[in-house]
């Protein structure tokens, strides 16, 4: 079954505890990306990645890094959460090919709280 | 630069009546544009896109768009409504060329459907 799957779905940690939010994919896409989803706000870009060692920032990165090297996976890191991070977040993927994201295919969410 | 106004956060309507849910865009470059749902305590799923074919597009579920170049819109509708459309709906774009492969969602509108 094609899908994107993020592990943990809910995360309640401290302000300054480092986690990664992991994410895979298994339908071989180059596009990955991460949202944040807050009441109001929608979903807004945290990073993306158009392959494999390529990465890019979206319009919220601040306080949060990824990495790309392989194919399928694209974890989230925090380095040092703060409560501001607390939200609901979504990986997702799709294909690409060097042009422009087409559909993409989310993640089922995970929920964090930093307190 | 780029992004999205969805006009209403909140829409209302009544089982069997017209549903018209508002996107308008900018865009330095021609877009592509897309419109997801979302359930609730689910990631977000495709509805239909807008990739320079067909102005008109027919979604899922018996939704379609128009793409309206002079008036920057993208908005969705569908005839008649069912209880089980009622989501969030979420219009987004991105660039269909420049290399620039970052996507944009609106704020989201909630469909409530009364019976």
């Amino acid at each position: 079954e094609a899908q994107v799957t993020q592990n943990p779905r809910y995360l309640i940690t401290v302000t300054g505890k480092k986690l990664t939010v992991t994410c895979s994919q298994n339908m071989n896409h180059e596009y990955m990306s991460w949202y944040r989803q807050d009441p109001g706000l929608g979903l807004r870009q945290i990073y993306y990645s158009m392959n494999v060692e390529v990465t890019d920032k979206g319009d919220v990165p601040e306080g949060y890094k990824v990495s790309r090297k392989e194919k399928r996976n694209f974890p989230l890191i925090l380095e040092s959460p703060s409560p501001n991070q607390t939200s609901l977040y979504f990986c997702a993927s799709s294909t690409a090919g060097g042009g422009p994201p087409d559909t993409q295919y989310f993640g089922p969410g995970t929920r964090l709280t930093v307190l | 630069a780029q992004s999205v106004t969805q006009l209403g956060s909140h829409v209302s309507v009544s089982e069997g009546a017209l549903v018209l849910l508002r996107c308008n865009y900018s865009s330095s470059v021609p877009p592509y544009l897309f419109w997801y749902v979302q359930y609730p305590n689910q990631g977000l799923q495709l509805l239909l896109k807008y990739t320079s074919a067909a102005t008109l597009v027919k979604g899922i579920n018996g939704f379609e768009a128009e793409f309206k170049k002079s008036e920057t819109s993208f908005h969705l509708t569908k005839p008649s409504a069912h209880m089980s459309d009622a989501a969030e709906y979420f219009c987004a774009v991105s660039p269909a060329s420049g290399g620039y492969q970052k996507v944009t969602f609106g704020t989201g509108t909630k469909l409530q459907v009364i019976p």
